[in-house]
């Protein structure tokens, strides 16, 4: 069945790069999500790659897709303390819902 | 604004009562969704509408039910049945499904 993996966590300093990485297992993803969740909240789409895609940036965030190896990362460029909360992965196949990994929190120390 | 609303926020019940969590949208979007998440976990797909008067079961449906009797409302009702009721419910939507999902900004349900 599909399944979504990412580490747990990660932590970082204020002005460092992020990377956080996500695998998948369904060949037949087209889209690939990143989504931010901060404390008590709802889920915040950040960006998408389609799967015919490479790469996709969009200001401080770049995202990164080997479709080979099924592996998909999001790099927050000179991650703020504000950058700290879940970070979410999630692929659309399938039945068209999305199916979500655990997430990776991320801490960012001043 | 545009966006989707749930309410409340924060709900507790006793055990063995029924209750029901409220999700709208103005975002004129056909398809809503119903996830639940639990600490550590990711979010698991419980119900969801592609249109209006019709739904199909997520992968954890057992204890919920819903209704889509209007495209800007899928209220869900947690019943009885369900085991571990206790949970931070996240309601979303998109214009289709198959299009990138916005979410509401959740309630927590306490059952003791």
């Amino acid at each position: 069945g599909e399944d979504v993996e990412q580490s747990l966590f990660l932590s970082v300093r204020e002005g460092d790069s992020s990377v956080i990485n996500c695998t998948y297992t369904d060949s037949s993803s087209t889209y690939l999500y990143w989504y931010k969740q901060e404390p008590g909240a709802g889920l915040q789409l950040l960006t998408y790659i389609f799967s015919n895609m490479d790469m996709k940036q969009d200001q401080r965030l770049t995202v990164l897709l080997n479709k080979k190896d099924k592996h998909l990362s999001l790099r927050i460029a000179d991650t703020q303390t504000g950058d700290s909360a879940i970070y979410f992965c999630a692929e659309l196949s399938g039945y068209s819902t999305l199916t979500f990994g655990k997430g990776t929190m991320l801490l960012v120390s001043p | 604004d545009g966006g989707i609303t749930q309410s409340p926020k924060y709900l507790f019940r006793k055990e063995g009562q029924n209750v029901t969590l409220s999700c709208e949208q103005n975002l004129n979007h056909d398809a809503m969704y119903w996830y639940r998440q639990d600490p550590g976990q990711g979010l698991r797909l419980i119900y969801y509408s592609q249109i209006v008067n019709d739904f199909q079961k997520g992968d954890i449906a057992e204890g919920y039910s819903v209704s889509r009797e209007k495209k800007e409302s899928f209220p869900l009702t947690v019943t009885s049945a369900q085991k571990n009721p206790t949970a931070f419910y996240l309601c979303a939507s998109s214009t289709n499904t198959g299009g990138e999902q916005y979410f509401g900004p959740g309630t927590r349900l306490t059952v003791t």
